[in-house]
């Protein structure tokens, strides 16, 4: 059973358009992330919720809309795609939020968006 | 802010030997925890090895270990007897717990060669 999916897996779209990745994690885990990694490989965290509430939002353009309909589930939109949203997008789940420790963080396999 | 380095972009051996990867990280918190993640081509992220700051004793996963140097602030990730299924990306993280993030390094393409 997969632990943490993504739909789409590959993404292939025009400028301007409007797509959504979605993503499933069923482990029981309270808290979602979603991470960017660029043409270099290079990783980086956009979102993360806990609890379906909004915990870390970084410098990300407000073209970038997560939602989180329930506990399993946590959707990125995108709006007015750009060449420069070209990347991998890795949604990633883990137990409860806990401010003086860690839980493993487990990755779904990946959204390949292409943006021509 | 906090920081994770890589410096070698990329690393080749032969099946069979050992090979460490480097890592330095910067962080200004008392408690932080580090990784190594391994990115096959699959693109799956996989966790390889963690180490808890206020543990001494470096860890190890089978043929996985790291030095960590915590007043150097290094983290470097050694591979014993390689094998072809190790090819990977590799990547050094720190998690900040200020911020609840992870901050990756740039991370270490490693090729076995048969």
């Amino acid at each position: 059973d997969t632990a943490v999916s993504q739909t789409p897996k590959y993404l292939v779209t025009q400028m301007g358009n409007d797509k959504s990745i979605k993503c499933e994690q069923n482990l029981g885990h309270d808290t979602m992330y979603w991470y960017k990694q660029d043409s270099k490989k290079f990783l980086k965290i956009m979102f993360s919720y806990n609890n379906k509430e909004l915990i870390i939002n970084e410098t990300v353009p407000n073209r970038f809309s997560p939602k989180s309909p329930d506990k399993a589930h946590l959707n990125l939109h995108i709006n007015s795609l750009e060449l420069g949203d070209s990347a991998v997008y890795f949604c990633a789940s883990s137990h409860t939020y806990i401010p003086s420790g860690y839980n493993e963080q487990f990755f779904g396999p990946g959204t390949r968006l292409t943006v021509l | 802010a906090q920081t994770v380095t890589q410096s070698q972009p990329e690393m080749s051996v032969q099946e069979a030997e050992t090979v460490t990867l480097s890592c330095t990280y910067d962080t200004s918190e008392s408690n932080y925890y580090l990784f190594w993640y391994k990115q096959p081509p699959s693109r799956q992220m996989i966790l390889v090895i963690r180490q808890e700051a206020y543990k001494q004793q470096n860890a190890t996963e089978n043929r996985f270990s790291v030095n960590f140097q915590k007043a150097a602030k290094s983290f470097s990730l050694k591979i014993s007897d390689s094998q072809l299924g190790d090819t990977a990306m590799y990547f050094c993280a720190s998690w900040i717990q200020g911020a609840q993030k992870l901050v990756f390094g740039q991370g270490t393409r490693l090729t076995i060669n048969p």
